[in-house]
C-alpha cells in the first residue's frame, strides 16, 4: 500500500506571495491532518479534516487553510507569505477512531522557505 | 490544551547499549493515547510504539519499550541494544479522547547512536 504523498517536496517563495501544498493520504484513510515543523515550535497542528470538513483547527492566522477533496486527497494554503513560515510542513493522514486510538502516518513534508 | 515535555534535547549512547528517553505531559483526561515517533534525518515521521492510557500494561515492540506512569504522567522510551539506524529525532505525542486526531508533541529528543 502507497504511503502519504506530499507535493512538492521543496518550495521556495517571496514575501507576500501564496502557496498552496497537496497531500495525497494511504488509500482508504479519511482524515487528513497537517502540522506545521520549526526547529522554534517544533510541530504545531494547523488543522485536521475528514470527509470534507474541518473537524479541528489549531492556533494559526486566517492565512492558513485548507480543503479535502472527495477522495480524501487535501490542500493546504498560505496566502500572503510571511519570512516566519518557512517551515517543514507535514501531512498525517489516519483511519477514523471508532475504538482505541489510530496512528498517524506521516508523509515525506514539503520544505517551504519563504525569502 | 494538553503540554508534552520533553527534556532532553539531545542524547547519545554506545551502539548495543541501553538508552530511555523522558516524556511528561500534562491533562486532565483519563482516557488518552500516547505515541512515540522516530524522525530519522530524511525526515519521514515513523511511529515506534504507542500506549493506551487505559491498559496498566507497558507497550514493547521488539527493541523498543515504554514505561508508563500514568499517576506521575510520565511516558518514558527505552531502547534497548540500540543500532545506527535508531539515530534520529524522537518525538512524543499525546491524543486526547476528543481532540479530532489532533496531536500535541513534544519538542523532541535527538538522539545520536555512537559506532
Amino acid at each position: 500500500k502507497a504511503g502519504v504523498t506530499q507535493t512538492p517536496r521543496y518550495l521556495i517563495k517571496t514575501r507576500g506571495q501564496q502557496v498552496t501544498l497537496s497531500c495525497s493520504p494511504i488509500s482508504g484513510h479519511r482524515s487528513v491532518s497537517w502540522y506545521q515543523q520549526t526547529p522554534g515550535q517544533g510541530l504545531q497542528f494547523l488543522f485536521e479534516y475528514f470527509s470534507e470538513t474541518q473537524r479541528n483547527k489549531g492556533n494559526f492566522p486566517g492565512r492558513f487553510s485548507g480543503r479535502q477533496f472527495s477522495n480524501s486527497r487535501s490542500e493546504m494554503n498560505v496566502s500572503t507569505l510571511e519570512l516566519g513560515d518557512s517551515a517543514l510542513y507535514l501531512c498525517a493522514s489516519s483511519l477514523e477512531r471508532l475504538a482505541g486510538a489510530y496512528e498517524q502516518y506521516f508523509g515525506p513534508g514539503t520544505r517551504l522557505t519563504v525569502t | 490544551a494538553q503540554t508534552v515535555t520533553q527534556s532532553q534535547p539531545e542524547m547519545s549512547v554506545q551502539e548495543a547499549e541501553t538508552v530511555t528517553l523522558s516524556c511528561t505531559y500534562d491533562t486532565s483526561e483519563n482516557n488518552y493515547y500516547l505515541f512515540w515517533y522516530k524522525q530519522p534525518p530524511s525526515r519521514q515521521m515513523i511511529l515506534v510504539i504507542r500506549q493506551e492510557a487505559y491498559k496498566q500494561q507497558n507497550a514493547t515492540e521488539n527493541r523498543f519499550s515504554v514505561n508508563f506512569q500514568k499517576a506521575a504522567k510520565s511516558f518514558s522510551l527505552k531502547i534497548s541494544d540500540s543500532q545506527l539506524g535508531d539515530t534520529a529525532m524522537y518525538f512524543c505525542a499525546f491524543e486526547g479522547p476528543n481532540t479530532g486526531n489532533q496531536f500535541y508533541f513534544g519538542t523532541g529528543t535527538s538522539l545520536t547512536v555512537i559506532p
